[in-house]
């Protein structure tokens, strides 16, 4: 089985630009989570999607929106990117209780 | 609310060695606890996670970790390094499941930066 893929894997945007990533969780898992982490820090919760609703969203500006799609798949987008926006973007989807499967991660890079 | 502290953002030890990683966290609700490990340029990978029963949980590589309630820890331990361990480690708290079938949010320590010397 395929695990959670995220594309694409590097980014360079431009201060104000936009950006979209997307993940593909796992075949039958229905939650999918987005997290930040900044380089030198644990990550960040961002958003988590839960049977294509919303269930939780961190302490991250309006700029920042996802959504997850009937195939479970999903979307992170983030508009006027600023410099801090720099990261790398890990999504990561759940079944039952074997924990979070975590995608190899989105570098985004603002310059 | 929940946070996790993590003790020694580096820890160093040599390879054969005893590694502990110390995790304190704080939660209103039971927690779940979990160790991640990360390596350079890559995303997260499970160790081992506690929900319920056994306090000792046995994870891969051979890492294990106890949870205690009294002490609010969850110290990652492995009795015999190898090189092949160096790498970092979050350990990371939810505190809810969603629908019976997914945890909610996890809540990640700030990380510990594991070295091996031989």
């Amino acid at each position: 089985d395929a695990g959670v893929t995220q594309s694409p894997t590097h980014l360079i945007k431009t201060r104000g630009q936009h950006v979209t990533l997307r993940c593909s969780p796992i075949s039958g898992h229905k939650s999918v989570s987005w997290y930040q982490q900044v380089l030198g820090q644990g990550p960040q919760f961002i958003f988590q999607y839960y049977e294509k609703e919303e269930r939780g969203r961190g302490n991250f500006p309006d700029r920042f929106s996802a959504r997850q799609f009937p195939n479970y798949s999903s979307e992170l987008n983030v508009n006027a990117l600023l410099l801090g926006d720099s990261a790398l973007y890990l999504c990561a989807s759940s079944f039952g209780r074997g924990g979070y499967t975590f995608g190899s991660g989105t570098r985004l890079t603002v310059v | 609310a929940q946070s996790v502290t993590q003790l020694g953002s580096h820890v160093s030890v040599s390879e054969g060695a005893l590694v502990l990683l110390r995790c304190n966290y704080s939660s209103s609700v039971p927690p779940y606890l979990f160790w991640y490990v990360q390596y350079p340029n890559q995303g997260l990978q499970l160790l081992l996670k506690y929900t319920t029963g056994a306090t000792l949980v046995k994870g891969i590589n051979g890492f294990e970790a106890e949870f205690k309630k009294s002490e609010t820890s969850f110290h990652l331990t492995k009795p015999s390094a190898h090189m092949s361990d160096a790498a970092e480690y979050f350990c990371a708290v939810s505190g809810i499941v969603l629908g019976g079938t997914s945890y909610g949010k996890l809540t990640f320590g700030q990380g510990t930066i594991l070295t091996v010397h031989p």
